[in-house]
């Protein structure tokens, strides 16, 4: 079965980086684009970009653009997202989605079960 | 980017009974909606796609319509496990955006 894998928490302090990974299991790895959102306590998901497993190309949501890298490692089926210049406004849960092929944007039958990042000094 | 905008807030319901949310997309995007379902401490379950094709294992009591920039999520009978916040996603526009949720709570 589809399963995406991610750690449960991160705390950061306001200025460092934080490194998320996503592993991905029960398909062919470089199939599907993985998409990572984030949601903040009580709000709706916000996409942040995506990355194409296969050739490592990415597209990152205007907002992130300069502050987010996507990358994979294909041998451990795993995608990484590195966020840099963390401020409290980054406290959030981060998800990985699995997209299925669509020429539109996507919908996301699979997601990991998040990553909570607190970013507070 | 497309804003979607949900309604209510929330919903005070008791099991048993039927219950319609509803999305609003600020410009056309034909019938690529999606619905979601999240609990707390979980990540979101995909319902719904294309506005009204229910995802794999869901049940038949959840259903979608609409298309443009108005459409539905109808819980034909409440069940206590359907307690939890309601997502909705358009699926037509880069990026993709989604609703600021209606919460489903018992009365």
């Amino acid at each position: 079965q589809v399963q995406l894998v991610q750690p449960a928490a991160e705390v950061k302090k306001p200025g460092a980086s934080v490194r998320l990974s996503c592993k991905s299991s029960g398909y062919m790895f470089t199939s599907n684009y993985i998409h990572w959102l984030r949601q903040a306590p009580g709000q709706g998901p916000e996409w942040m970009g995506m990355i194409n497993p296969s050739v490592g190309s990415t597209n990152y949501g205007q907002r992130f653009r300069g502050r987010v890298t996507m990358t994979r490692d294909t041998s451990t089926s795993t995608v990484f997202m590195e966020v840099s210049s963390l401020g409290s406004e980054d406290t959030a849960v981060y998800y990985c989605a699995r997209a299925e092929p669509t020429p539109r944007f996507p919908f996301f039958a699979f997601w990991g079960q998040g990553t909570l990042v607190i970013v507070s000094s | 980017d497309i804003v979607m905008t949900q309604s209510p807030a929330t919903l005070s319901v008791s099991p048993g009974e039927r219950v319609t949310l509803s999305c609003r997309a600020s410009q056309s995007i034909n019938s690529d909606l999606a619905w979601y379902q999240q609990k707390p401490g979980q990540a979101p379950r995909l319902l719904i796609y294309d506005a009204s094709t229910r995802a794999t294992g869901i049940p038949a009591r959840f259903s979608g319509g609409g298309s443009g920039t108005e459409f539905t999520l109808t819980i034909s009978s409440l069940q206590s496990e359907d307690f939890a916040v309601y997502y909705c996603q358009q699926h037509n526009n880069w990026p993709g955006t989604f609703g600021q949720g209606t919460r489903v709570e018992i009365k």
